[in-house]
């Protein structure tokens, strides 16, 4: 059965440093391994996707990195802001469809 | 193009009565998913579903809960007689169903938050 933990389980940092968040998974038969960002009462926004075949992707400040043999993943953020604050979830999808979530980080940056 | 749709966005109801929370996925996805985000957890696998078609049920409650997508129409989830411990947030996503898993990428719906009283 995969399991998915998310270390740590919250994080406070000031404005401009960057955030380093990870994500490990128990079983490496996966298809893709997915970061999202959760606002308080609200629904999920897709981060980025990594596919099982790649090492890394990119979007803006955002950088995810995964090591499937080891069940790893790690995103950075570089130079964070308070419009960052949020719970990043990371979920990986297996054979099936469907999405193993961790438990997510909450994360606060103070201005 | 819309994104998924949920509603309602709210649901408050009294302990035994019934909730029914509609999904209506992005134009042109025949999969649906359900999972469900109880207070402080994380969010955890229900459903998932094809048209007319219920593909993995793996994650439901074995008892008052049922999801259906058909024809025509939206998803439903319903839960019957629910109990406090029902309270939680549930989401659905979409996906376009291309047949080859490492393309059919999940969207997400805004969720509807289910308060039992």
């Amino acid at each position: 059965k995969q399991e998915v933990t998310q270390i740590p389980a919250a994080l406070s940092v000031p404005e401009g440093e960057n955030l380093v968040l990870n994500c490990s998974f128990t079983d490496s038969a996966i298809y893709n391994l997915q970061w999202f960002r959760q606002d308080p009462g609200k629904g999920l926004t897709s981060l980025l996707l990594i596919q099982s075949s790649q090492r890394e992707q990119t979007s803006g400040r955002l950088n995810a990195s995964l090591d499937k043999s080891s069940g790893r993943s790690t995103l950075y953020i570089a130079a964070s802001q308070p419009g960052d604050s949020a719970t990043y979830l990371c979920a990986v999808e297996a054979a099936g469809n469907k999405l193993t979530f961790g438990g997510g980080t909450r994360v606060l940056v103070k201005p | 193009n819309a994104g998924v749709m949920q509603n309602p966005r709210h649901l408050v109801r009294r302990r035994g009565q019934e909730a029914r929370l509609r999904c209506s996925p992005m134009k042109g996805h025949s999969h649906v998913y359900w999972y469900r985000q109880l207070p402080e957890e994380g969010l955890k696998f229900m459903v998932y579903l094809q048209k007319e078609n219920i593909i993995d049920e793996s994650g439901m409650p074995k008892e008052r809960f049922s999801a259906e997508f058909p024809k025509e129409g939206p998803s439903i989830l319903r839960i019957q007689q629910v109990v406090r411990g029902d309270s939680a947030a549930y989401f659905c996503a979409s996906s376009p169903g291309f047949g080859q898993t490492f393309t059919d990428t999940q969207y997400f719906g805004p969720g509807t938050r289910l308060t039992v009283l």
